[in-house]
C-alpha cells in the first residue's frame, strides 16, 4: 500500500544552524505533499506545503524541495531556533485537497540553545 | 477563525464502554477528516466526508467505529465496545482547497 518514509527519527541541532528532515514515498500518483509541526498536546499545524509541479518553495526560514523522479522531498530549516524544537510530519496525498493524506512516523527536532 | 475544534480534549473510560467525541470544523470547510495518532508515530487516516457524505474508509476502521456528518458541519466519531488498543488521539481536520488544518484532538484512555 501506500507508505511514506521519514529520516531522521531524531534530530539534535545547535541554534543557528539548519535542519533537514528527509521522506520518501510510494505512490506515483501523490502530487502534492504538506509538511506539519506538532508540539507537545496540539494538533500538528501546517507550516510549509508543496505541489508537484514545483521543485522548491521557501517561506523565510522554511524551505522545501521535491524531487518528483525520485519520490523524494526534504524540509529544509535555516537559522534554528530553540522555539523550531517541535516534531515535524512530512505527508503525500493525490489531491491538493489532501483526499487521503499518509503521513511519515516524524522527526523529533531539538535545538540546542 | 475560529480554527477546528474538538470535544472533549480527554476521555476516559472503562473497556467496553461506548464513547462518541465531536469536531467542529472552519465553518466555510467542505472536506473533513479524522485520523487516529498513537505514541510516537504520524497520525493515520481513518475517514474522510465531502460535506455530509462519507467518500472514503480506511481499513483501520473497524465495525466499532461510526463517524457522521449530518448537516455537513459538524462531525462525530463514535467507537462501540471500546478495546484497549482504541487509546490513541483522535485528531479531526478540516480544509477547503488545500491545506488540512488540524484540531488540537481528543485523547482516549481506556482503563
Amino acid at each position: 500500500g501506500e507508505n511514506v518514509e521519514q529520516h531522521p527519527s531524531t534530530l539534535s541541532v545547535q541554534e543557528g544552524d539548519s535542519a533537514v528532515i528527509k521522506c520518501t514515498y510510494s505512490d506515483s500518483a501523490s502530487n502534492y505533499f504538506p509538511w506539519y509541526k506538532q508540539e507537545l498536546g496540539k494538533g500538528p499545524q501546517l507550516i510549509i506545503d508543496i505541489r508537484s509541479n514545483v521543485g522548491e518553495k521557501k517561506d523565510q526560514r522554511i524551505a522545501v524541495t521535491l524531487n518528483k523522479t525520485a519520490k523524494h522531498f526534504s524540509l529544509h530549516i535555516t537559522e534554528t531556533q530553540p522555539e523550531d524544537s517541535a516534531v515535524y510530519f512530512c505527508a503525500a496525498s493525490e489531491d491538493t485537497g489532501g483526499f487521503k493524506t499518509i503521513f511519515g512516523a516524524g522527526t523529533r527536532l531539538f535545538v540546542k540553545a | 477563525d475560529t480554527g477546528v475544534s474538538q470535544n472533549p480534549r480527554h476521555k476516559i473510560t472503562k473497556r467496553g464502554q461506548n464513547v462518541t467525541f465531536r469536531c467542529d470544523p472552519i465553518s466555510e470547510h467542505n472536506r473533513l477528516y479524522w485520523y487516529r495518532q498513537t505514541l510516537g508515530q504520524g497520525p493515520e487516516f481513518l475517514t474522510y466526508f465531502q460535506n455530509e457524505a462519507q467518500l472514503e474508509k480506511s481499513r483501520l476502521l473497524s465495525d466499532r467505529f461510526s463517524a457522521e456528518r449530518p448537516k455537513g458541519s459538524f462531525s462525530t466519531l463514535e467507537i462501540q465496545r471500546t478495546e484497549q488498543g482504541d487509546s490513541a488521539m483522535y485528531l479531526c481536520a478540516s480544509s477547503l482547497t488545500g491545506a488540512q488544518h488540524f484540531g488540537d484532538g481528543t485523547r482516549l484512555s481506556i482503563l
